[in-house]
């Protein structure tokens, strides 16, 4: 079965720092994406950053960038100077398409900023 | 662009007492879910439908029925409500269900059973 897990119930990081957000996934299927989310303290769900299984560089977007490591089945958020408004939960899933394309969560990282 | 609206946003029930949260989105996708989030474990899929007219089974579906007779609208009932189903429960969809394809989700429901 696929699982996601997220070993750092909660991190700190000082304003302008960056920080490394960790998951590891376990899957059996050779194609597979992955995924990164933020949950704010508003509650909504915020979509950040896709990893697909195949793609052969690391995928960024602005200040996010994945650190994927096939090998180790890790795919690590990388928030590089972080922001006050970077504060929040978030998760790391993969999409499981044989299952309705079903996206399994890890438990999440709460991340806090400090000023 | 609404995209993906939960109604309501917030609701306190009884034990035993029945209700419905209603999913509707305006983009066409064939693919809906339905996730609660409890504290430490992330989101967990209760059921989800494929198209219209059908549903399945998710991770946790006990205690909840879930209906899509049209396919913007994924409704998710509660026939007998229990102080284990007090959780936040988001609506979620997509066009595909391909690997690479981005889920869109509602604001979510925070719902309370005293």
């Amino acid at each position: 079965a696929q699982k996601i897990t997220q070993t750092q119930p909660g991190m700190f990081v000082q304003e302008k720092e960056a920080v490394t957000l960790d998951c590891t996934y376990d899957t059996s299927d050779p194609s597979y994406g992955l995924f990164w989310y933020k949950q704010p303290s508003s509650g909504e769900m915020i979509f950040l950053i896709y990893q697909g299984s195949y793609d052969q560089q690391n995928a960024t977007e602005g200040r996010y960038s994945l650190n994927f490591q096939k090998a180790r089945k890790s795919a690590n958020l990388v928030i590089s100077a972080s922001q006050l408004g970077d504060s929040a939960m978030y998760f790391c899933a993969m999409r499981d398409v044989n299952q309705g394309g079903k996206l399994i969560f890890g438990q999440g990282t709460e991340l806090s900023v400090k000023p | 662009n609404a995209g993906v609206t939960q109604t309501p946003k917030f609701r306190v029930l009884k034990t035993g007492q029945s209700m419905t949260l209603l999913c509707a989105q305006d983009m066409n996708h064939e693919y809906m879910y339905w996730y609660r989030q409890d504290p430490g474990m992330g989101l967990r899929l209760i059921h989800y439908s494929v198209g219209e007219g059908t549903t399945a089974k998710g991770e946790v579906p006990d205690g909840y029925n879930v209906s899509r007779l049209k396919k913007q609208n994924f409704l998710l009932g509660l026939e007998s409500a229990a102080p284990s189903q007090t959780s936040v429960y988001f609506c979620a969809s997509n066009l595909g269900s391909t690997m690479n394809t981005e889920a869109f989700f509602g604001q979510g429901t925070r719902l309370t059973v005293v």
